[in-house]
């Protein structure tokens, strides 16, 4: 298996609050992705990262911020978390575009009071 | 209209029964992916193919890009095959747009 690790796992917290989660990769790939899974919308692109200090938006990338200072880390940030953030939170890398399929993290479910 | 669409949204089968799980996509692509989340939450990547057919073990991928269409095939279906088969299309820069998924559940 791909050596990524999203931590916290689970968070709970209250409306504006800020949040940070984070995905660290042992595979040294230069792809990093942020998704979001909701219950009737499937998989959607946050933000992506295609190398160092490298990102770009994804579809639903209002509310969300993302830094990438290492290969290996990228984080995403929420900086006045709102109910609508609830959801579970996914992270990807790839080694190449559109060579190879993404591999993903085991999610960070997160819960906005 | 989501770009990839999948059928059936759910699908309850016996075991040893053949599985069939289709996807459309309504642009132009350059790869198409099927995906596995078990009722666990991990995802797993099963194929990526941009042509012709997979095989791996039980499973079958195979995509017509002039119809654009694929289907997920899984042949002596068992239980612990029960997951949810989501199928992705790249476009462009590497962004992979997702089907809504498809809950498959074997019961013995």
């Amino acid at each position: 298996d791909a050596g990524i690790t999203q931590s916290p796992r689970h968070k709970v917290t209250e409306t504006g609050t800020p949040v940070t989660l984070r995905c660290h990769q042992t595979e040294n790939h230069r792809y990093m992705y942020w998704y979001r899974q909701d219950p009737g919308h499937g998989l959607r692109l946050i933000h992506y990262s295609y190398g160092v200090k490298d990102t770009d938006k994804g579809e639903v990338s209002d509310g969300y911020s993302v830094s990438r200072s290492k290969t290996e880390d990228f984080l995403l940030t929420l900086e006045s978390a709102t109910s609508s953030q609830t959801s579970v939170y996914f992270c990807a890398i790839s080694e190449s575009l559109n060579a190879e399929p993404q591999h993903f993290g085991d999610g960070t479910r997160l819960s906005i009071l | 209209k989501n770009e990839v669409e999948q059928s059936p949204q759910n699908l309850t089968a016996q075991e040893g029964e053949f599985i069939t799980i289709n996807c459309s996509y309504s642009v132009g692509i350059s790869a198409l992916h099927w995906l596995q989340q078990h009722p666990g939450g991990g995802i797993v990547s099963l194929f990526m193919l941009s042509s012709g057919k997979k095989k791996h073990g039980r499973l079958i991928a195979t995509i017509n890009i002039q119809e654009k269409h694929s289907s997920l095939h899984i042949t002596a279906s068992h239980p612990r095959d029960s997951a949810v088969y989501i199928c992705a299309a790249t476009q462009g820069a590497q962004k992979l747009v997702f089907g809504q998924g498809t809950r498959l559940t074997i019961n013995p």
